[in-house]
């Protein structure tokens, strides 16, 4: 079956500029985390959704990351005012039920803030 | 708050020798520990997840070892090949932060033909 797939794979936008990321999960996974991975180091967590709701943000820097996933499938991770220190790679990941079933993850998105 | 360390950053070896990754944590209160693999500009596959109540997991080459209570995880990669190259992560799930995993630094390991 069809893993976890993410879109775009790379994005660059300028300084300032708003984007969305997206994240298609394994087919009938109720968890979703977004992760962030910076060069040479290892991924952060950002957010957890379990079905449609957030259970837990602590992971988001600020309140220009937000993240939603209206109908507990597809989840879109938004940045606003986007910042250089912002460029990473995006990775998100799904399980199937709980946090500590194994976490599959996509390719990820490659943001670039000029 | 739970830390992640892994030893070495980067290892070169020659290719059919057997290797060791090491991974460290410093809160032993942990559900899972989980082994990644990730090729340059690609996501994360999971090899092996190893549960605390579990010393080890196996599959094919690989052998991934917990001792929970020194904080330690080991991943043997037995008769290396060049297709082994790449970065592996670690990664626990833990009692104080059960929704997210902690990931260590990764190793980057290059097996020469």
């Amino acid at each position: 079956g069809a893993g976890v797939s993410q879109t775009p794979s790379n994005k660059v936008t300028e300084k300032g500029k708003y984007v969305e990321l997206r994240c298609d999960p394994i087919s009938g996974h109720t968890a979703l985390y977004w992760y962030r991975q910076s060069l040479g180091q290892g991924p952060e967590f950002l957010i957890y959704f379990q079905g449609t709701g957030a259970a837990d943000d602590s992971g988001l820097p600020n309140d220009r990351f937000f993240a939603v996933r209206p109908e507990g499938s597809v989840s879109t991770l938004k940045i606003q005012r986007t910042e250089r220190g912002d460029s990473a790679v995006y990775l998100c990941a799904s399980s199937v039920t709980r946090s500590t079933d194994t976490q599959y993850f996509g390719p990820g998105t490659r943001l670039t803030v000029l | 708050k739970q830390e992640v360390t892994q030893i070495p950053a980067a290892l070169s070896v020659p290719e059919g020798e057997n290797l060791v990754l090491n991974c460290s944590f410093t809160d032993s209160a942990i559900y899972n520990l989980q082994w990644f693999r990730q090729d340059p500009g690609k996501g994360l596959t999971s090899l092996l997840l190893i549960q605390s109540s579990q010393r080890e997991q196996t599959s094919g080459r690989l052998n991934a070892s917990l001792d929970k209570s020194s904080g330690r995880s080991t991943l043997y990669i037995a008769a290396s090949q060049p297709g082994d190259s790449a970065t592996y992560l670690c990664a626990v799930n833990s009692h104080n932060a059960g929704n997210m995993l902690t990931f260590g630094g990764g190793t980057r390991l290059m097996v020469k033909p």
